[in-house]
């Protein structure tokens, strides 16, 4: 089975750092995505990890650890235009079809002034 | 280049009624996906494809179905529409390869309401 669990809202002030973890148990691994999705409009990818450690773009960052199932993404420099909801997703194994993904419920983030 | 664009945005149905979404892409992707996004359980597989004139089931199936007649469109259709399919609906593509640049790109969703 795929379970997918991230925490469901968080709230930080302009300026400041936040890290949103993500944690998995999947039947197979071939990469960790995360997607920003702003209110009513369509996800749209930001980063991707496959290999443990960290990847940074710009002021995200996230992090993967395929022994312990997890990853986080960090925001920093935190601007009003990233209150937005952040989803974590897996995809499927390099020998199954399609490269589906199974997203988790996401993070809605809410930066304050 | 328009990336994927999905119609109608907004629909409204009565229980029973059939309606027929569409999704097409510019992108040369052979791989299309439709996903329902309800409010604290993200994103979920409907149904996708893997090229022209092929389909298979996703997590959630049931009471939709799905044609992929040409490489650049996926249709989701409703037979019978029920309130439990009152959601927002998303269409996505991407490459055959699974590379780290082969993210799936998401249409605009649809809203769909069934009263």
């Amino acid at each position: 089975g795929q379970n997918i669990d991230q925490p469901t809202e968080m709230t930080a002030t302009e300026g400041a750092i936040v890290q949103i973890n993500c944690t998995y148990q999947t039947s197979g691994f071939n990469g960790l995505f995360w997607y920003q999705q702003h209110a009513g409009e369509a996800p749209t990818f930001l980063s991707y990890n496959v290999l443990d450690g960290l990847e940074e773009k710009g002021r995200f960052s996230s992090f993967l650890s395929r022994s312990k199932g997890y990853s986080y993404l960090l925001l920093k420099e935190l601007q009003m235009k990233d209150s937005a909801s952040y989803l974590c997703a897996v995809r499927d194994t390099i020998k199954a079809a399609g490269n589906k993904l199974t997203f988790g419920g996401g993070t809605r983030v809410l930066v304050k002034p | 280049n328009a990336g994927v664009t999905q119609t109608p945005k907004f629909r409204v149905l009565k229980t029973g009624q059939s309606m027929t979404l569409l999704c097409a892409q510019d992108m040369n992707h052979e791989y299309m996906y439709w996903y329902r996004q309800d409010p604290g359980m993200g994103l979920r597989l409907i149904h996708y494809s893997v090229g022209e004139g092929t389909t298979a089931k996703g997590e959630v199936p049931d009471g939709y179905n799905v044609s992929r007649l040409k490489k650049q469109n996926f249709l989701l259709g409703l037979e019978s529409a029920a309130p439990s399919q009152t959601s927002v609906y998303f269409c996505a593509s991407s490459r055959r390869t699974s590379g780290d640049t082969d993210t799936q790109y998401f249409g605009p969703g649809t809203r769909l309401t069934v009263l």
